[in-house]
């Protein structure tokens, strides 16, 4: 079931920009990208998703390579709050289908 | 955005009870909703997918008898562990996605123990 690969851990300096990379070779062209993030015993927290063009909001930016083989989200100022485990996950549109959550990337803030 | 909830956040039972969650969509309403199991430090783990108004779908290696859910409503979902043993103990999280919303939501997850 594993669509995705990423780095097991990362660190950051707080203040500078996380970059965590995923790589979903095999993504379908109708496979959306979607990054969700989980702080130590808490449920799963939506970050981000895309198709094709690069997407920001206010928590994030996800840029996706043009063949889609791969994407990178990037926290711009990573804070201490932004310590937890992020998650790269590729699913079809929205529909009534569940996550599938690989192994992820714990990425810890450092001071 | 919106919110879903789980009831207990934290619960101890003693090994051969049985214990009820319960998860709600607090701000929509939810057709289907996802439980997840957690073990320390692993990842989230699909458990099953209750549909309301018809009968669960589960995972392979889920039993079905031992975690019962029912899914009474467009906005409650529960999951009863029967019999509960101490390997039962683990995070319990559920989720639910609004229709045509991009977005599926988490709740804050359940921590069982048992004892």
């Amino acid at each position: 079931d594993a669509k995705t690969t990423q780095p097991p851990s990362m660190d950051c300096a707080e203040g500078r920009a996380a970059n965590l990379p995923c790589n979903h070779s095999t993504i379908s062209g109708n496979e959306y990208v979607y990054w969700y993030r989980q702080i130590h015993s808490q449920g799963p927290q939506y970050i981000i998703h895309g198709l094709k063009n690069n997407e920001t909001n206010e928590m994030a930016s996800l840029i996706i390579t043009e063949d889609r083989k791969s994407s990178t989200l990037i926290l711009p100022h990573a804070t201490l709050r932004d310590t937890a485990v992020y998650y790269c996950i590729v699913r079809v549109e929205p529909g009534a289908n569940n996550l599938f959550f690989g192994t992820g990337t714990r990425l810890t803030v450092i001071p | 955005g919106a919110v879903v909830s789980q009831h207990p956040s934290r619960v101890i039972c003693k090994s051969g009870t049985s214990v009820k969650i319960e998860c709600r969509s607090l701000d929509f309403q939810a057709t289907t909703m996802f439980w997840y199991r957690q073990f320390p430090k692993k990842s989230l783990m699909l458990m099953a997918t209750s549909n309301e108004g018809s009968k669960a779908t589960y995972e392979q290696g889920v039993e079905k008898d031992k975690f019962l859910i029912n899914h009474a409503s467009l906005t409650l979902s529960t999951l009863t562990v029967t019999s509960a043993h101490p390997e039962d103990s683990s995070f319990y999280i559920c989720s639910a996605e609004p229709d045509g919303s991009y977005e599926q939501y988490f709740g804050p997850g359940t921590r069982l123990t048992v004892t």
